[in-house]
């Protein structure tokens, strides 16, 4: 069965410093979507991407924020200067939201 | 402001039991509405997705019900088993934000032998 993947499966970073999360999604799906749940709480929307371009990104998704897709395969999200609320589990979603990646666990120190 | 509301936040069951988990949401209108299911750690894993024109939906030991009018849901877990133990959340999805979810706070259930 396909899946969406991610990597890594755990980012330690410092304040200030930039990420960048990976995901593959599942192939020839046209829509993915950035996802995050800090502990204890629910999973917030962060942004859709569908041809090559952001189509609608939340209040959490500020300029500190951007996503790619490089090479038509990986789809990234990128985390300039991070900061200690940024330390969250974040999850690729693709096509209609049917398939979450495993997530990633950033934890910003 | 779109909210999805679960209750309880929180069961402890016997194996073998059955129980119920509770959605209200005020997101109108809606492209559809799921349940997810989400072990500790791990990406959420689509269970039903129903459309506003669905009464019910099952998948396996899985029934989710819909009553549009009342903008109410449930998902029905059938003799649990002690790997049902995991976060069940009621997730909306909005058609005038580009299909993008809005997601309830979950309902974490404990199955017990």
């Amino acid at each position: 069965e396909p899946e969406v993947t991610q990597t890594p499966s755990h980012q330690v970073t410092q304040m200030g410093q930039e990420v960048i999360l990976h995901c593959v999604p599942i192939s020839n799906h046209l829509y993915f979507y950035w996802y995050r749940q800090i502990l204890g709480q629910k999973v917030e929307f962060l942004v859709s991407f569908y041809n090559n371009e952001i189509s609608e990104k939340s209040e959490i998704f500020d300029d500190q924020f951007s996503v790619e897709r490089p090479d038509g395969s990986n789809f990234t999200l990128k985390i300039r200067s991070t900061k200690l609320e940024d330390s969250a589990m974040y999850f690729c979603a693709s096509r209609i939201q049917d398939f979450f990646g495993p997530g990633t666990r950033l934890t910003v120190l | 402001k779109n909210q999805v509301e679960q209750s309880p936040q929180s069961l402890i069951i016997l194996e073998g039991k059955n129980c119920t988990l509770q959605c209200n949401y005020t997101v109108s209108p809606f492209s559809n509405l799921r349940w997810y299911k989400q072990d500790t750690g791990r990406g959420p894993v689509s269970l039903t997705i129903m459309t506003f024109s669905e009464n019910t939906k099952s998948n396996g030991r899985y029934t989710a019900t819909l009553d549009a009018d009342t903008k109410q849901s449930s998902l029905h877990i059938t003799a649990s088993q002690l790997s049902d133990s995991a976060s069940y959340i009621c997730v909306v999805s909005v058609p005038a934000a580009g299909n993008k979810l809005t997601f309830g706070g979950g309902t974490r259930v404990l199955v017990k032998p």
